[in-house]
């Protein structure tokens, strides 16, 4: 079964140092991944997406992940983290035959010190 | 474009009454549609997804409904609330093809 695993629930970085946030899934065949973004109270926006291709993924708001299959993971990556990206970051896991039906990780919540 | 309404934002409703909730998409035709709870400190659960008109799947059994009347129209439902039900919940649509589901702003339900 299609799993995906946040393994920080919570990660503080200060402004301008470098962030990465983890997520590894489990499907038995190439996954499409997606990292998505919810500021209180919001709805989620995509961050970006990984379908096939480069493995290397470039995002909006100066965000990248990349795809490691002898790894499972699909680390999301920023390097250097503005306060205003504080905010909870989702990794899900798709399917070709599924469309949009993701399944969505427990999720990071990140906040930013001064 | 498209864009996706979801309302009401937040609810207060109490133990016992009715529920529902309305989504629509615009600028699309026969998208998929989801419906899905985010319980606090927890991730998001799809509850229900449609592929059509009339076309609905359960993913997890509970005291909610779905049914789609229109083509871009989701609607979830309960006839009696429980306190469990509380939570965000947010709807979403995708294309047929491999995609990414786009969200809604979410609605607070609080039943007290």
């Amino acid at each position: 079964a299609q799993s995906v695993t946040q393994p920080d629930i919570h990660i503080t970085v200060s402004e301008g140092a470098s962030l990465e946030l983890r997520c590894n899934y489990s499907y038995g065949a190439t996954p499409y991944l997606f990292w998505y973004v919810q500021s209180p109270g919001q709805g989620l926006q995509l961050l970006l997406k990984y379908f096939s291709g480069d493995t290397l993924v470039q995002g909006i708001k100066g965000f990248e992940a990349e795809f490691k299959r002898s790894q499972s993971s699909f680390n999301l990556r920023k390097p250097s983290v503005h306060w205003s990206d504080a905010a909870e970051y989702f990794c899900a896991v798709g399917a070709e035959n599924q469309g949009g039906k993701l399944i969505f990780g427990q999720g990071t919540e990140l906040s930013v010190k001064p | 474009s498209q864009t996706i309404h979801q309302w009401p934002a937040t609810l207060v409703q109490p133990v016992g009454s009715p529920l529902s909730l309305e989504c629509t998409v615009e600028g699309t035709s026969n998208p998929n549609l989801y419906w899905y709870r985010q319980a606090a400190g927890r991730g998001l659960q799809l509850l229900f997804y449609s592929v059509g008109i009339g076309q609905i799947s359960s993913e997890v059994p509970q005291n909610l409904s779905a049914s789609r009347p229109q083509d871009r129209q989701f609607i979830l439902s309960s006839k009696k609330l429980l306190l469990s039900d509380s939570g965000f919940y947010l709807c979403a649509w995708s294309g047929h093809s491999p995609n990414e589901a786009f969200f809604g702003q979410g609605t607070r339900l609080t039943v007290v």
